[in-house]
């Protein structure tokens, strides 16, 4: 069973491209973070949220607490932002992060 | 000071020997967490520490053993690890785990091959 789903599992984009990234999870949540990890690296926290919408620079993160869903929007992308994007709920009975499987990012210059 | 420091960053061992994997914040956080991520897989939980007491377990062999000998370090020892075991160890914090808008910060992970 999976907890947290996320779509597409892998997206090529063209450089200035608008790219969005979609999770929904089925676990009680307080908070979800949004992390980015690029090729055999660790892991960096772009956003937490838990409720409404957050901007970094180019990059969205919004969070519908009633529907169980997030997106990650990333806009004029570059090809810096290649990496793979997972999305991570925080369960608040569950006491632990969950995570999705990942959107791997491709961009081409 | 928003960093997890991870040691070693990489790590060669054999299947007789023990090793230990350290982290360390300095954040204040009263939860530790040790997880594995295989390639192209996502992060999978092996232990929760809260308030230096393990309170998670994912039923994790017991080649891992944890520890938490005070609030700003996690260890992970590693003994008579199986080739399978080679993956990605990331550690984690974050606030305590009843606390709302709980906010992790990972470390770069240690990359751990088993020979």
């Amino acid at each position: 069973k999976n907890e947290v789903e996320q779509s597409p599992q892998n997206l090529t984009a063209q450089e200035g491209e608008f790219i969005t990234i979609n999770c929904s999870y089925s676990v009680g949540i307080s908070a979800l973070h949004w992390l980015q990890q690029h090729p055999g690296g660790g892991i960096v926290s772009l956003f937490m949220l838990s409720s409404g919408k957050k901007k970094h620079g180019r990059l969205i993160a919004t969070i519908n607490i009633q529907e169980k869903h997030s997106s990650l929007h990333i806009t004029a992308s570059h090809p810096r932002d290649s990496a793979v994007y997972i999305c991570g709920p925080y369960s608040n009975t569950g006491n632990q992060f969950y995570f999705g499987t990942g959107t791997s990012l491709t961009v081409i210059p | 000071d928003t960093e997890v420091t991870q040691t070693p960053k990489h790590l060669v061992m054999g299947m007789t020997n023990k090793k230990s994997l350290k982290c360390e914040q300095h954040m204040g956080h009263r939860a530790m967490y040790w997880y594995k991520q295989k390639a192209k897989k996502p992060p999978e939980l092996m232990f929760v520490y809260s308030y230096e007491k393990l309170s998670i377990n994912e039923s994790v062999p017991s080649r891992f053993s944890p520890e938490c000998p005070n609030s700003s370090l996690l260890n992970l020892h590693l003994h008579a690890l199986q080739p399978e075991d080679s993956a990605l160890y990331l550690c984690a914090s974050s606030q305590p785990l009843n606390r709302v808008r709980t906010e992790a910060f990972f470390g770069q992970g240690t990359r751990l091959t088993v020979v």
